[in-house]
């Protein structure tokens, strides 16, 4: 059964990097998935921040103006997501999960599938 | 990016009503349109993929439809465990979106 799990510190700073870790389990992170995040401000609706793909690409969303950086760790079968220079705007429920790739030119399972519970991170000072 | 205009925001309704959501991509997705259902305090869960087809082990009540710009959600009798928030997603092009939410009630 896939499983992901976010963990990390629950309170950030501003000016300082938001580093969340999502450990997978039942599935290898070098299969054919993309493994990304995405976040809900309280009471708000959903954003998708990036993602890696399993040879490694990643994608990230412009809005959040280069301050992105999702990367995997194979040994681990975990993926990171660090955002630098947090302020009090992105607080939110950071949630990891997986999203199907493209297979025979056929993208329609590239859908999340799969999504951990979320962690609730707070940039206060 | 793509917009996503999801309608209503809210509405209330009761066990057994039929229920219709809307959503409208600001360009043609070419049917890359998922929809989730997320309970408080929970992540959400996809119900439908490629506008309308359903998620294994998802209930025959929820059907998806649409193409183009224009999709739907129909839950046919709502159950008690479908007050919940639904939310479309965009998956043609990056920056991937979602819709702004529609909250089902409790009439």
């Amino acid at each position: 059964q896939v499983q992901l799990q976010e963990s990390g510190p629950g309170l950030v700073k501003p000016s300082e990097t938001l580093s969340l870790t999502c450990a997978v389990s039942g599935v290898s992170i070098s299969s054919l998935y993309w493994w990304g995040w995405v976040r809900q401000p309280p009471g708000e609706g959903l954003e998708w921040i990036g993602e890696i793909r399993h040879s490694g690409t990643t994608k990230d969303n412009p809005s959040l103006k280069s301050r992105v950086t999702v990367s995997m760790d194979m040994s681990k079968n975990q993926f990171s997501l660090r955002l630098s220079s947090v302020t009090a705007a992105d607080t939110a429920v950071y949630y990891c999960a997986r999203r199907g790739d493209c297979i025979g030119g056929n993208c329609y399972l590239n859908y999340f599938d799969y999504w951990g519970q979320g962690i609730l991170v707070t940039v206060s000072s | 990016d793509i917009q996503m205009t999801q309608s209503p925001s809210s509405l209330s309704a009761s066990v057994g009503d039929r229920v219709t959501i809307t959503c409208r991509a600001s360009q043609d997705i070419n049917n890359y349109l998922a929809w989730f259902r997320q309970r408080p305090g929970e992540a959400p869960k996809a119900l439908i993929f490629g506008a309308s087809t359903l998620e294994s082990g998802v209930p025959s009540e929820f059907s998806g439809s649409g193409s183009g710009t224009d999709f739907t959600l129909t839950i046919s009798s709502l159950q008690p465990g479908d007050f919940a928030t639904y939310f479309c997603l965009q998956y043609m092009v990056y920056p991937l979106t979602f819709g702004g939410g529609t909250k089902v009630a409790t009439k």
